[in-house]
């Protein structure tokens, strides 16, 4: 497996309450990205990293915000927490190594309730 | 309309059988196209990757695109029942800091000993 991590893998929560989860690598990939999978809509691209520092939004953004202030982490923080924010949300790095394709490598995924 | 569209399944097949797993797509910019295993409760593992037009093999693995049609698969030969997963293609258009990956829905597969 590629060098990722995520915590913590498992959360229960309620509404309104802040959430982050921790992205790790130990890769040194450039790339960085947050996507959360339900059933009927595979994975959806929350927000992505580029560099430290430089982020952008995804498909699904509202409602989370991301960090990276170091190049092996990337935290996902959910403000206020919502039921439709149930889900499993991964970790994906990638180098696009030789400028080639955003072939993406996953952690292993958080498994995130909101009650 | 989605611009990667993938049969849900589930698709059921005996030990042994030849697998087609499919996705057409609308997107005719897309170049590269990627095939990812995910067992139940893991995270996604890279399977084949194929670079435009043409058939790719790995071992009891082709992965074969047309552009042409927008169409590619995924063949899985003398399937094991190791290979019960869900795959998920995937596809980009190559290039660019913004560039991203368009994922299917993923199609669930069962190989019953």
């Amino acid at each position: 497996d590629a060098g990722i991590t995520q915590s913590p893998r498992h959360k229960v929560t309620e509404t309104g309450t802040p959430v982050t989860l921790r992205c790790h690598q130990t890769e040194n990939h450039r790339y960085m990205y947050w996507y959360r999978q339900d059933p009927g809509h595979g994975l959806r691209l929350i927000h992505y990293s580029y560099g430290v520092k430089d982020t952008d939004k995804g498909e699904v953004s509202d409602g989370y915000s991301v960090s990276r202030s170091k190049t092996e982490d990337f935290l996902l923080t959910l403000e206020s927490a919502t039921s439709s924010q149930t889900s499993v949300y991964f970790c994906a790095i990638s180098d696009r190594a030789g400028g080639y394709t955003d072939t993406q490598y996953f952690g292993p995924g958080t498994r995130l309730t909101v009650l | 309309q989605k611009e990667v569209e993938q049969d849900p399944g589930p698709l059921s097949v005996p030990e042994g059988a030849i697998v087609s797993l499919n996705c057409t797509y609308s997107n005719s910019a897309f170049q590269y196209f990627m095939w990812y295993r995910q067992y139940s409760r893991k995270g996604p593992e890279l399977l084949m990757y194929t670079y435009s037009s043409g058939n790719k093999e790995d071992g009891r693995f082709t992965a074969q695109v047309d552009k042409s049609s927008k169409y590619i698969s995924l063949f899985i030969r003398d399937s094991q029942p190791s290979d019960s997963a869900t795959y998920l293609c995937a596809m980009s258009g190559g290039g660019g800091a913004t560039n991203k990956l368009i994922f299917g829905t993923g199609t669930l597969l069962a190989v019953q000993p």
